[in-house]
């Protein structure tokens, strides 16, 4: 069984630039989450779909961050326009149904904003 | 809201010891609780969660975790510590079905030769 897939692996840009990563999880699993994970800290939830609804987006700073889950399978989160403190990575899980289910993470994107 | 907390930063453990990664929550109603580690330069993986049923949890790697509804506590075990289980440890609960899902801070174990 594949992984989960995130791209790009590394993205460097400049603040106020716009960036966007790309996630494709699991074959079959029907949630999936977008977390960030600041270096040295807990990964911290941006957004969960359940399909392609959006079951919460309460932590995502919605000024700057937006995110798509089209069809319920791929899924892409943007940043527009980005900030020093965006500076983090960025992971992808998806789960097969609910809450009780493990999550399996991607590798992660790691974004670097100068 | 659901937070979770891991009191130690850094654990030391010397190999062939037993060792002990705390982890303490607070949730609204039943708790959903999940152990995972990250290993440098790669994702979290899975190591063992508390849904429900017996209080004591075995998972990967030999580890296992008791799940104490009392003192609000999910503490993460092992027998018998390998250096290769340094690595970072993040403790994660939720409820209502995976909304609000709430990573710690992480600890991170090291594992002394």
């Amino acid at each position: 069984e594949a992984g989960v897939a995130q791209s790009p692996r590394y993205k460097i840009i400049e603040k106020r630039q716009s960036v966007a990563f790309w996630c494709n999880p699991i074959s079959g699993h029907a949630t999936l989450y977008w977390y960030q994970q600041i270096l040295g800290q807990g990964p911290k939830l941006l957004i969960q779909f359940q399909n392609n609804g959006v079951v919460d987006d309460s932590q995502l700073p919605k000024d700057r961050f937006s995110a798509e889950r089209l069809k319920g399978v791929d899924s892409t989160l943007k940043i527009q326009p980005a900030k020093l403190e965006d500076s983090a990575v960025y992971l992808c899980a998806s789960v097969r149904a609910g809450g009780s289910d493990t999550q399996y993470f991607g590798p992660g994107t790691r974004l670097t904003v100068l | 809201a659901q937070s979770v907390a891991q009191p130690e930063d850094q654990v030391n453990v010397a190999e062939g010891n037993p060792l002990t990664v705390k982890c303490t929550y607070s949730v609204s109603g039943n708790p959903y609780l999940f152990w995972y580690v990250q290993y440098p330069n790669r994702g979290l993986q899975f190591l063992l969660k508390y849904i429900t049923g017996d209080n004591l949890v075995k998972g990967s790697y030999g580890f296992e975790a008791e799940f104490n509804k009392s003192q609000t506590s999910f503490h993460l075990k092992k027998p018998s510590a390998l250096v290769s289980d340094s690595a970072l440890y993040f403790c994660a609960v939720t409820h209502n079905y995976g909304q609000n899902f709430v990573f710690g801070p992480g600890t991170r174990l090291s594992v002394l030769p």
